[in-house]
Order: structure tokens, then sequence, then C-alpha cells
């Protein structure tokens, strides 16, 4: 019940295209979904982030898209650039009281090649 | 920009020796955590940690496992009694204890248990 189920594995768009990385959650006591950018040697930063009051969410060229009643979540990147070429990780966080969020529960990852 | 940092960043050890990972935090974050991710796979949550006691810890963060944070800005992670299977990219996390909710990552210590 605590899985983050995170799809494709892996993508390739060529430059100008849309990227399109789907994920999917179990539990309804999640209400803080970040997505994460992985690029190779560094650890995960975060891109951007949804809390479920919202159906949508957009900073530049990347939007969530969250559909509560279905469970699934996504990240879109518009217009794709050879520099977006990372692991990009979805991710899932319950509020467990004061300001405080829980761990953060991780999708598979999806390994984005972004060809020129 | 204020990041968190990790050392060593690779650390090789032999199986069964004792090995303590490095992170220093963000400096005005209270909340602590440490993740790993075994080479393909995803990241996986170990423990957190706040006002010197663990909050929050998984099923991997077993007795072999324990945090630590010696100062004022030190948050170590040492396992005891190394495996193989510990062999994995850990990574240091903190945030601040009011919103934004952003959990800032380090580059990750990657360890190799041989």
């Amino acid at each position: 019940q605590q899985q983050v189920k995170q799809s494709p594995q892996s993508l390739i768009v060529q430059k100008g295209g849309i990227s399109i990385i789907n994920c999917a959650y179990e539990n309804t006591a999640f209400d803080y979904f970040p997505w994460y950018q992985q690029f190779p040697g560094k650890g995960p930063a975060l891109l951007i982030a949804i809390r479920p009051d919202v159906s949508e969410k957009k900073e530049g060229r990347f939007t969530i898209s969250f559909n509560k009643s279905a469970k699934q979540f996504s990240l879109h990147i518009m217009d794709s650039q050879p520099g977006d070429s990372a692991t990009y990780f979805c991710a899932a966080s319950r509020f467990i009281g004061g300001t405080s969020y829980g761990k953060l529960t991780f999708g598979q990852g999806t390994i984005l090649t972004v060809h020129p | 920009e204020p990041e968190v940092t990790q050392t060593p960043s690779h650390q090789v050890t032999q199986m069964g020796q004792e090995v303590i990972l490095r992170c220093v935090p963000i400096s005005n974050h209270l909340y602590f955590y440490w993740y790993r991710q075994i080479l393909g796979q995803k990241v996986e949550f170990l423990v957190s940690f706040y006002n010197n006691e663990i909050s929050e810890k998984s099923e991997i963060f077993d007795d072999q496992f324990s945090v630590e944070r010696p100062d004022g800005s030190n948050f170590t992670l040492k396992i005891r009694s190394t495996k193989l299977e510990d062999s994995a990219m850990y990574f240091c996390a903190s945030r601040t204890t009011s919103g934004p909710y952003e959990q800032y990552f380090g580059p990750g210590t990657r360890l190799t248990v041989t």
C-alpha cells in the first residue's frame, strides 16, 4: 500500500517534443507529491511538487497533472531540451502532524533522453 | 545557494567492517534523512531524525544501522557490520521545520562492500 508505481522506465524524445511520465499510488493518506530530477553523480533535486487540493501545477515548461480519484499524477515537460536528459523520480509523502511531512516514497524512476 | 554535503564520495570496505557516512545538512535545517539507492533501483527511505532522535525508520534500518548528530553541523550514518547487499548510493537529505516541505538531497556516498 506504500508503493508508488512509475512508468515508463525509459523515454526518448526529440528536442522540442513533450515528455510525459506517469505515476500511480495506492495509499490515500499521501498528500504531497513531488517530482525529483537526478543527473548522473548528483543527488535528486526537487523539480516541482503538488498537493491534492489542485489538479494541475505549472512551473515554466514543467507541469504536474493530478487525478485524485484515479490516484495518479503525471509530469509533462513541454519543449523538451537535451539539457532535460536525466532520471526523473516521482515521490509521495503524507502529513504526520504539526508541520511535518513524513518520509518520501519514490517511484522506480524514468530515464529521459532528449535527442537534439 | 546552501547545499547538503556528504563525505566521502566513494567508500570501499570489506564485508563485516564498520563504516560511517557523513553529512553536513543545510545550516538552518532541523529534519534530517538518510535514503539509499541500490544500483538501478529506486531511492528507498532509511531513517528520519529530528530533535536528536529517530522520528521514523524503515524495515531496512535494522540494528546494524545507527544515526547520530555528534555536533551542531554533522549527521552520520553508521553501519556496524557491512554486508554485500549494503552496497548502494547513500543520500542524506535535510529540510526546515516549516514549509516548504522540500527535502534537499546531498550528492551521495557510493558504498561498495567487497
